[in-house]
């Protein structure tokens, strides 16, 4: 089954305690983003990588890393959570190609404390 | 750089009401466009979507034309059910050397009450 799975899907955690968001796809997509839902504020894009080891900033890329190192995986890094990155966490894939529907994970819900 | 406009929600319907929600793109290159539905507790996922001008996509009796004139890909139903009540995201694809591949709209709640 196609899919993009997140890991954890609630993560409770302290402010300054390193955290990694794990994304996976097993679609073969080379476009993989990561984005953050607040309540009024919609879809906010984090960091975005066209391709292993082809990384960018997005709107809101303060505070977080990523890495691509393998084509399936793409990790979100909080190297130091604080509470305003309390939030909710989608990763999506698609083929790079403009016709193509992006798949998302299920989420992951944050909250740092 | 490339952006999209929905309107502002919540969106509030009687079922069996008529649905507009409103959606406007710039975009440099050629874009698809698409619309995502995201309900309660869950993930996005594809609605329906156009590829070039004039492309009409349709689901789930969810339509939307994709006009390069008006720059418009407005979503339409003509009768709304009390299941429809989700948050809906109109978003573009636009690759090219300094794009994004993917951008969405803020989002528009819809609420639709029996």
């Amino acid at each position: 089954e196609a899919q993009v799975t997140q890991n954890p899907r609630y993560l409770i955690t302290v402010t300054g305690k390193k955290l990694t968001v794990t994304c996976s796809q097993n679609m073969n997509h080379e476009y993989m983003s990561w984005y953050r839902q607040d309540p009024g504020l919609g879809l906010r894009q984090i960091y975005y990588s066209m391709n292993v080891e082809v990384t960018d900033k997005g709107d809101v890329p303060e505070g977080y890393k990523v890495s691509r190192k393998e084509k399936r995986n793409f990790p979100l890094i909080l190297e130091s959570p604080s509470p305003n990155q309390t939030s909710l966490y989608f990763c999506a894939s698609k083929y790079y190609r403009e016709d193509t529907e992006a798949f998302f994970g299920q989420g992951t819900r944050l909250t740092v404390v | 750089g490339d952006s999209v406009t929905q309107m502002e929600g919540p969106v509030t319907l009687s079922e069996e009401a008529f649905l507009t929600i409103n959606c406007t793109y710039t975009a440099t290159g050629y874009p698809s466009l698409f619309w995502y539905v995201q309900y309660p507790g869950e993930g996005l996922q594809l609605l329906l979507k156009a590829t070039k001008a004039d492309d009409k996509g349709s689901n789930k009796g969810f339509e939307a034309t994709y006009r390069k004139e008006t720059t418009s890909f407005h979503l339409e139903k003509g009768s709304v059910q009390v299941s429809d009540s989700a948050v809906y995201f109109c978003a573009l694809s636009d690759l090219g050397k300094g794009r994004r591949a993917l951008t969405f709209g803020s989002g528009t709640r819809l609420q639709v009450q029996p």
